[in-house]
């Protein structure tokens, strides 16, 4: 089935640093979404890219949508403790396929230092 | 309401009991997912409903779990005679139409089940 691959699983960083983390696939997607997901909570839209190419930001936070369709980077500038949490990528399929066309990232866990 | 909401948020329960776990999803959203969360790892998709559709039940684990959508809304996840390996955060989710319409997709804060 469709897959998305989402890197890196896991990072520590420095306060203050910038974070990039990105999901590739083979399948061709129409929209991405990112979320951010707290210890104890449901996860929480950050951004939605809906045209390939496009661009976002929100606050500190850059997304944006690959021009192949298959792939999607967020970027954290200038990173503070409540950053950390896990940040997962979710692309809905082109037609057709399964689980309501949504595929998700297995997430990347970001810890900060302080 | 305002958001997604789930009920119960906790639940603690004997090994061989059935739990029911509630989604309210945003109103007038066609679309509802469920998914489970063991922790600290990934989304685990469980079943889609989108309108009036025969929903896509592909996750769901095993015979022991199932869900259904009243009325287009309201949603159930019923797990039967619970097992150690079910605890987990189960979420449930909604979007104003599924299918890759390219319609945002919110989530609830979750219900947390304990099988003792």
């Amino acid at each position: 089935g469709q897959q998305l691959n989402q890197s890196p699983q896991s990072m520590f960083i420095q306060e203050g640093e910038d974070v990039s983390m990105n999901c590739t696939s083979s399948s061709i997607f129409n929209t991405w979404l990112w979320y951010k997901q707290d210890p104890g909570e449901g996860p929480v839209l950050l951004i939605a890219l809906y045209k390939a190419g496009e661009l976002t930001s929100n606050g500190r936070l850059t997304a944006q949508f690959g021009i192949t369709r298959k792939d999607s980077f967020l970027n954290i500038s200038a990173s503070i403790p409540s950053d950390v949490g896990i940040y997962f990528c979710a692309g809905q399929l082109v037609g057709g396929g399964s689980q309501g066309n949504l595929i998700f990232g297995k997430g990347t866990k970001l810890s900060v230092k302080p | 309401g305002a958001g997604v909401s789930q009920s119960p948020s906790n639940k603690v329960t004997e090994k061989g009991k059935d739990v029911e776990l509630r989604c309210d999803p945003i109103s007038g959203h066609t679309a509802l997912y469920w998914y489970r969360q063991s922790l600290g790892q990934g989304l685990e998709f469980l079943i889609y409903f989108q309108g009036n559709s025969a929903p896509d039940k592909s996750g769901l684990p095993s015979d022991r779990f199932s869900a259904e959508r009243t009325g287009g809304s309201v949603s159930t996840l019923t797990i039967q005679r619970t097992q150690q390996e079910d605890s987990a955060v189960y979420l449930c989710a909604s979007s104003l139409t599924g299918g890759g319409s390219g319609n945002t997709i919110y989530f609830g804060e979750g219900s947390w089940l304990t099988v003792v």
